[in-house]
């Protein structure tokens, strides 16, 4: 088993581009998750869903979206980057709500 | 305040030490607790959960008290590969409340 994966590893954005970042799971979990990392912070909730077809916003939304068509993925996407979204993207899935999670690899993303 | 609260270190120690580190937290109706390794540059892995009477794997010992709100995690025989970042969590029984503190650095030497 993969575990958690995500692509890409890196990216390089330009201010007012978009992308979307993608997570999948092969461990049939329910709960997947997309936090954020930055320096002196702890990792930040930016959504989460609790099951195929449903998102909710975490503490950090603004300037994200997510969806979850299909139980073993959850995309990220970012419609205009700014220079305040450049950090460490996690994703991590969970099999029930607890906090016990498996974070996927991360992706490095700056933007400039 | 911040709802969970670690000592950022870094902790120098000599292989085979013995090393703790305290982590607090603000919300009393916290359900549960753990911690979590991060290697540098790489993703937070479940070390161990952390149980009211305390528990003990290996080397690692974690403990819980509730009346002062706050968890340790204590290391004996400090290896080289223990060299890490350690993440105190604690969760408020919904998937919104996992609340991570900052980490605590651990550097182990020769």
């Amino acid at each position: 088993n993969a575990g958690v994966t995500q692509t890409p590893k890196f990216r390089v954005l330009k201010t007012g581009q978009s992308m979307t970042l993608l997570c999948a799971q092969d461990m049939n979990h329910e709960y997947m998750y997309w936090y954020r990392q930055d320096p002196g912070m702890g990792l930040r909730l930016i959504h989460y869903s609790v099951g195929e077809g449903t998102t909710a916003k975490g503490e950090v939304p603004d300037g994200y979206n997510v969806s979850r068509l299909k139980k073993q993925n959850f995309l990220l996407g970012l419609e205009s980057a700014a220079p305040s979204q450049t950090s460490v993207y996690f994703c991590a899935s969970s099999r029930r709500e607890s906090g016990e999670q498996f974070f996927g690899p991360g992706t490095r993303l700056t933007v400039l | 305040r911040k709802e969970v609260e670690q000592d950022p270190g870094p902790f120098n120690v000599p292989e085979g030490a013995t090393v703790a580190f305290n982590c607090t937290y603000s919300n009393s109706a916290s359900q549960s607790f753990f911690w979590y390794r991060q290697d540098c540059r790489k993703e937070p892995k479940l070390l161990m959960s952390v149980y009211s009477s305390g528990n003990e794997d290996g080397r690692f010992t974690a403990q819980l008290n509730r009346a002062s709100q706050y968890i340790s995690l204590l290391i004996r025989d400090s290896k080289l590969s223990d060299s890490a970042t350690y993440l105190c969590v604690v969760y408020t029984g919904t998937a919104s409340k996992l609340t991570f503190g900052t980490g605590t650095r651990l550097q182990v030497t020769l």
